[in-house]
């Protein structure tokens, strides 16, 4: 069965370093998106792609954090400089498409600790 | 703005019991509504979905009907097992009509043998 794949599953960073994630969506799938999980509460979503286009970023702390999809499969999150209250999972998703009935699929995350 | 409110946590039930989850939630429209699980080191799953008023998802022994009246889609199952032991998120898509999920809290269930 076809899964999201992250990398890494964990890092552990110093507060003002640059951190990067990765995400290899479900082949064919046009939708993906990145969500943000603090600890005890639910997902947050941080950016969504439309192939490599951006849907909704409005969430998105554009002065320390960038999202990209260049060739509309793969995305890396990247955060600079990371801050203690970034500490939280971060997790992707895929869909085939956006509309309200496709499920979205989730990667098991990377997990982010800011020393 | 659109917004899901789960019960709080953690639930602690015997194996075998019956499992509640309160759901309600807020939202302009007609959202489709969802339960996610997620087991210990793993992402999210879809448990169940449900798209309109009264509809009725149902997998792996878990039910939860779309109730509009009451705005509210709480999961339930007659008998759970150790192994359903995971945290539940209750979401719904909003009404930016994106896919974009609103998720809950989330709520623990602990299952005891």
């Amino acid at each position: 069965e076809a899964e999201v794949a992250q990398s890494p599953r964990y890092k552990i960073t110093e507060k003002s370093q640059a951190v990067a994630f990765w995400c290899d969506p479900i082949s064919g799938h046009a939708t993906l998106y990145w969500y943000r999980q603090i600890l005890g509460q639910g997902p947050e979503l941080l950016v969504q792609f439309q192939d490599e286009s951006v849907v909704d970023d409005s969430q998105l702390p554009k002065d320390r954090f960038s999202a990209e999809r260049l060739k509309g499969v793969d995305s890396t999150l990247k955060i600079q400089p990371a801050e203690l209250g970034d500490s939280a999972m971060y997790l992707c998703a895929s869909s085939a498409a956006s509309g309200r009935t496709d499920t979205q699929y989730f990667g098991p995350g990377t997990r982010l600790t800011v020393l | 703005g659109d917004s899901v409110t789960q019960m709080e946590g953690p639930v602690t039930l015997s194996e075998e019991a019956f499992l509640t989850i309160n759901c309600t939630y807020t939202a302009t429209g007609y959202p489709s509504l969802f339960w996610y699980v997620q087991y210990p080191g793993e992402g999210l799953q879809l448990l169940l979905k449900a798209t309109k008023a009264d509809d009725k998802g149902s997998n792996k022994g878990f039910e939860a009907t779309y109730r509009k009246e009451t705005t509210s889609f709480h999961l339930e199952k007659g008998s759970v097992q150790v192994s359903d032991s995971a945290v539940y998120f209750c979401a719904l898509d909003g009404s930016s009509n994106t896919g974009k999920l609103i998720f809950g809290q989330g709520t623990t269930l602990q299952v005891k043998p």
